[in-house]
């Protein structure tokens, strides 16, 4: 059964690098690996998104090994705007699987 | 630029009751779909319409039905409400070809309780 992994909950400060981590041990040869950020009463906003090796935009950065069991995303110098919950999903056609999401608390 | 809109943003019903949640989007995407979220369990995906004329079930379909009316358009239907349908639902959509690069669009949901 094709599963997501991710921590329940993070906690950081203002300025500081934070990097989630999601295991997806089944994933499939076709499928990307995306990222996604949701606040409170919104539907998810997409971040990033990788097959392999790493990938950067203004926002964040994706890290993904070479046996694509896991991906990690990176954001630089978090701020109090970042508290939110991150999902991590994978899948290459119509059935993206989410993880259970990881609620990132940012602190002054 | 509205995106994905869906209506209602509320709702209550009582167990046994019908409705029909709204989904339009603007971005001419081909692909849409219906998930919902429950508390540690992440988004699991109800239905999903590859193209205007197609619906195929997803994950947890029991329960529902979808109807593709056109292309921007994708409604979800309950058709006799039960309890274990509380949850929050979501509609996306996508450009569709099943590729997911480029993501998905949500909506910000609807909160659905039945009682």
């Amino acid at each position: 059964l094709a599963k997501t992994t991710q921590p329940i909950s993070m906690d950081s400060y203002e300025g500081q690098e934070v990097n989630i981590t999601c295991s997806h041990n089944n994933i499939a040869t076709n499928d990307y690996i995306t990222w996604y950020q949701q606040f409170p009463s919104q539907g998810p906003r997409f971040i990033i998104q990788g097959y392999k090796t790493k990938v950067t935009n203004e926002v964040a950065s994706l890290f993904i090994p070479a046996d694509r069991k896991s991906s990690t995303l990176s954001l630089p110098r978090v701020s109090l705007s970042d508290t939110a919950v991150y999902y991590c999903s994978r899948g290459s056609s119509y059935k993206l699987i989410f993880g259970s999401g990881t609620r990132l608390l940012v602190r002054p | 630029n509205a995106g994905v809109t869906q209506t209602p943003k509320f709702q209550v019903l009582k167990t046994g009751q019908s409705m029909t949640l709204q989904c339009a989007q603007d971005m001419n995407h081909n692909s849409m779909y219906w998930y919902r979220q429950d508390p540690g369990m992440g988004l699991r995906l109800i239905y999903y319409s590859a193209s205007e004329g197609t619906t195929d079930k997803g994950e947890v379909p029991n329960g529902y039905n979808v109807s593709r009316l056109n292309k921007r358009e994708f409604s979800l239907r309950l058709e006799s409400a039960a309890p274990s349908q509380t949850s929050v639902y979501f509609c996306a959509s996508s450009e569709g070809g099943g590729d997911p690069r480029g993501g998905y669009t949500f909506g910000s949901g609807t909160r659905l309780t039945v009682v």
